[in-house]
């Protein structure tokens, strides 16, 4: 089976906080992607990864950075958190040749 | 432009009635296809996917979907719902045979009366 682990389910940081989201995968997979999940938007690109050290931006990667420095590990970070950072995330790992993506459990954040 | 909608935001059903969830996509060429099932709380997990062949595909927790390629549709049906049916279920699309970002639908929430 997949495993793709997001390290936080939940979190609460205070406005202006870094916050790092950590995904990590057990199947040697080169893409890697985070996404943010709001009501009513449905999901969102915000960066992927196609190698380590290789990064994209997604469609809203403004107040997010990521980091890629081993294969089976991929983490968002907030560099100073804003409340309307508040959202659940979403890591995911693409099967090479399929493109089917396997995601994590979801991280919710909440940015008082 | 590329893109996918599921038409309906919430469908409530009754346990044991028929369930189809509609998706429609606009692609430059037949893409893959996948449905996926979200639990409140959770990730999304796979049900099923369309890569070519029978246009009939069988997923799991007895999910089906048929692709029409003449009405760029992938519905999701099920004979018989179950109240652990209950979720967010979610179309997507992908360009066949490269990697990248999957386009979502932004979901149709699904309620199950008793």
């Amino acid at each position: 089976d997949v495993k793709v682990t997001q390290s936080s389910r939940y979190l609460v940081k205070r406005t202006g906080e870094k916050v790092f989201l950590e995904c990590v995968q057990d199947m040697d997979h080169e893409n890697m992607f985070w996404y943010r999940q709001d009501p009513g938007l449905g999901l969102r690109l915000i960066y992927f990864s196609y190698d380590v050290k290789m990064k994209e931006k997604g469609d809203i990667p403004e107040g997010y950075s990521v980091s890629r420095e081993k294969k089976e590990r991929f983490s968002l970070i907030l560099e100073s958190a804003s409340t309307n950072q508040t959202s659940m995330y979403l890591c995911a790992i693409q099967r090479p040749n399929t493109g089917e993506l396997f995601f994590g459990e979801g991280s919710r954040l909440t940015v008082l | 432009a590329q893109s996918v909608t599921q038409p309906d935001i919430h469908i409530t059903v009754s346990e044991g009635a028929s369930l189809e969830l509609r998706c429609n996509y606009s692609y430059g060429a037949t893409p893959y296809l996948f449905w996926y099932v979200q639990s409140p709380g959770q990730g999304l997990q796979l049900l099923l996917k369309y890569f070519s062949g029978d246009t009939l595909v069988q997923g799991i927790k007895g999910f089906e979907a048929e692709f029409k390629r003449s009405q760029s549709s992938f519905n999701l049906r099920k004979p018989s719902v179950h109240w652990s049916d209950a979720a967010e279920y979610f179309c997507a699309v992908g360009a066949r045979g490269s990697q990248g970002n999957l386009i979502f639908g932004k979901g149709t929430k699904l309620s199950v009366k008793p």
